[in-house]
């Protein structure tokens, strides 16, 4: 069956870097877009940015563009997300998910990886 | 940002009850809205796309409706798996914005 499976939770001290992993299976890994999503406590869900597994190109909302990078491993079907220069505030629980191009509605969703910041 | 309100927050409704959550965005959506359902613990599952289609093995007692910029999820029986946070999410506009979520929890 398709599935998203991620890496394990994370705590990182303000201002370190931190990259969560998502393998993807069941499904043909370059027919699909990758999202990320996260949802701090209390919060809605936030959308960070896609990335085309295709052609490795990614778009992202204007909040994170300076510190997220997205990238993908085709020959693994691992996508990845790193976030930098973190803060209190980026304590979340973060999600992958998955859309079709033009679809964008996002099923399923990966368990989710609660990266928590704190010093 | 297109923004998005839900109503109510939270509702207590017993087995069996018709039960309404409502969806305003701050501008037309054009009917792309979606709707997902997240139990504690657990990832969300998405429930509806599209304003009002079904996505492959939900319950025919799940519905979505609406136009413009006021759309809704009912459900017409609540049943025991029903118990849980519900989500909306417009799929206009980048970046993909959601509202903040309605719980419905057993009266």
């Amino acid at each position: 069956q398709v599935q998203l499976v991620q890496s394990g939770a994370e705590m990182r001290k303000p201002g370190a870097s931190v990259k969560i992993s998502c393998k993807a299976s069941g499904y043909t890994f370059t027919g699909y877009y990758i999202h990320w999503v996260r949802q701090a406590p209390g919060q809605e869900f936030q959308w960070m940015g896609r990335i085309n597994p295709t052609t490795g190109g990614t778009s992202w909302a204007q909040r994170f563009q300076d510190r997220v990078t997205m990238t993908r491993d085709t020959t693994t079907t691992t996508a990845y997300m790193e976030l930098a220069s973190l803060r209190s505030d980026d304590t979340a629980v973060y999600f992958c998910v998955r859309s079709d191009e033009g679809e964008d509605w996002f099923d399923p969703w990966g368990q989710g990886t609660l990266v928590t910041v704190s010093s | 940002d297109i923004q998005m309100t839900q109503s109510p927050t939270s509702l207590s409704a017993s087995l069996g009850d018709r039960v309404t959550i409502a969806c305003r965005t701050s501008q037309n959506i054009n009917g792309y809205l979606n709707w997902y359902q997240q139990k504690p613990g657990q990832a969300p599952k998405l429930l509806i796309y599209l304003t009002s289609t079904l996505q492959s093995g939900v319950p025919s007692r799940l519905s979505g409706s609406g136009s413009g910029t006021e759309f809704n999820l009912t459900i017409s029986s609540l049943q025991p798996e029903d118990f849980a946070t519900y989500h909306c999410q417009q799929a206009y506009g980048v970046p993909w914005t959601f509202g903040q979520g309605t719980k419905v929890e057993i009266k």
